[in-house]
């Protein structure tokens, strides 16, 4: 069975400095991986996904992913953040022909000025 | 507006009452999903339902019982509502021919149990 490690469970940041979440996954076969936003008292928003094909992928608000295979990683980034970044962000990972997504226990992001 | 839509928000009740949470979809998808968000924030699957039929069944008590009236709509009944129930419950919906798309979720109902 699938599994997601998110190794920081808080990464405080200033404004404008750059920002990597990390996040591994265990399976014996291929996943699609997520990255979402639960911004405070709302539900999960969809970041940015990576199914197939390259390995570096965007997606909304400025954030971007790195598929990493060897490493079974997928690390989120962004080159400058803003206050208003401040959330909690989940990985998920889902087995290719399942649809379940399984979470990881999430990165609180606190961006101070 | 197209969307999952969860009532109620909120619901604070005593321990040992029978509850509701509804949930809606108009996004067209076919499986839709409960999930449990505690107090660290870990979200857990619950159960999944594709075309009103029961596909996952994660280790809930059977106080729980999701019912899914027509594919737009999953309600989780709870009964005997205990303090370890308090939580955050997510419903979410996604479509079984494009689920590379990913979930979309609702807002998420907030259930206090005193």
């Amino acid at each position: 069975a699938q599994s997601v490690t998110q190794l920081d469970s808080q990464v405080p940041v200033f404004e404008e400095a750059p920002v990597e979440l990390r996040c591994n996954y265990s399976s014996s076969v291929s996943v699609y991986l997520f990255w979402y936003v639960q911004y405070p008292n709302q539900g999960l928003q969809l970041l940015l996904k990576y199914l197939s094909g390259s390995t570096l992928v965007k997606g909304i608000n400025g954030f971007e992913a790195e598929f990493n295979k060897s490493q079974t990683s997928f690390h989120l980034r962004k080159p400058s953040v803003h206050i208003s970044d401040t959330a909690e962000y989940f990985c998920a990972v889902s087995e290719q022909g399942f649809q379940k997504l399984v979470f990881g226990t999430g990165t609180r992001l606190l961006v101070s000025p | 507006d197209t969307a999952v839509s969860q009532t109620p928000k909120y619901l604070v009740t005593q321990m040992g009452n029978d509850k509701s949470i509804k949930c809606e979809q108009n996004l067209g998808h076919d499986t839709m999903y409960w999930y449990k968000q505690d107090s660290k924030k870990f979200l857990k699957i619950m159960f999944s339902y594709n075309n009103k039929e029961l596909i996952i069944n994660e280790t809930v008590p059977n106080r729980f019982s999701p019912k899914s009236p027509d594919k737009a709509h999953l309600n989780l009944h709870i009964n005997s509502l205990e303090l370890g129930d308090s939580a955050v419950y997510f419903c979410a919906s996604s479509q079984e021919a494009a689920f590379s798309v990913g979930y979309t979720f609702g807002s998420g109902t907030r259930l206090t149990v005193v």
